[in-house]
């Protein structure tokens, strides 16, 4: 299947610091990228949906000026978190469908667990 | 919005039994249902999905079936093996290319 890579895999950071989270999707071109948060023993929430050259869509209640997503090219989406604070410790988790019409299966990432001190 | 209600949320079989976990949802016009397996830390995997257009699926030891008029879908592990032992996530959207709504996992533990 198809290979969806999240890099770094884990970070710790001072708060009030930014972090970046790259997504890449490996071997195809992903031309929706998504971006979940998964707090401990919870499921998946959907914070934005990516599409590759357009600004992302924010689920209520996420705030787009401190979660700021890129979806540069084909192949590569990033999650900056700006002046992170520790209730924004989370896992997240990004997700990638290819290009080439509707019927196509969305593939996670390994995720990046965040701890903000 | 789409709603999915997934049970249950914890579930211990021994190993070579079978597993059932079942999901409800909400929006008729859902039409893709997948199954995800997440081992600690890692992100979840896809491992069998099904379509409004079929009412059962069958993956070697998986299954998922689809009740349409009723909303449920369940999955169905059989000849468990202790390396199942994992959190389970349904979803649903309405269609593939969308984002997924998630139930709230099943934390499955098969003993030997």
């Amino acid at each position: 299947g198809a290979v969806v890579s999240q890099h770094p895999s884990w970070v710790i950071c001072k708060s009030g610091t930014s972090v970046k989270i790259e997504c890449r999707s490996l071997d195809f071109q992903a031309t929706t990228m998504f971006w979940y948060r998964q707090f401990p023993k919870q499921s998946l929430m959907l914070m934005a949906t990516s599409n590759e050259g357009s600004k992302a869509t924010y689920e209520q209640g996420v705030e787009k000026d401190k979660f700021l997503i890129n979806h540069a090219s084909l192949t590569l989406s990033t999650l900056t978190v700006t002046s992170a604070h520790p209730e924004d410790s989370s896992f997240y988790i990004c997700s990638a469908i290819g290009a080439g019409g509707a019927q196509e299966t969305q593939y996670f990432g390994p995720g990046t667990r965040l701890l903000v001190l | 919005g789409e709603n999915v209600e997934q049970h249950p949320s914890t579930l211990s079989v021994q190993e070579g039994d079978s597993a059932v976990i079942k999901c409800t949802y909400s929006d008729s016009a859902s039409n893709y249902f997948p199954w995800y397996k997440q081992e600690l830390g890692k992100g979840p995997q896809l491992i069998i999905d099904i379509r409004s257009n079929v009412g059962e699926k069958k993956d070697q030891r998986i299954a998922v079936t689809l009740n349409k008029t009723a909303k449920h879908f369940s999955l169905h592990i059989t000849e468990t093996q202790p390396e199942d032992s994992a959190v389970y996530f349904c979803a649903a959207s309405k269609n593939s290319g969308y984002a997924l709504n998630f139930g709230k996992g099943t934390s499955l533990l098969v003993t030997p």
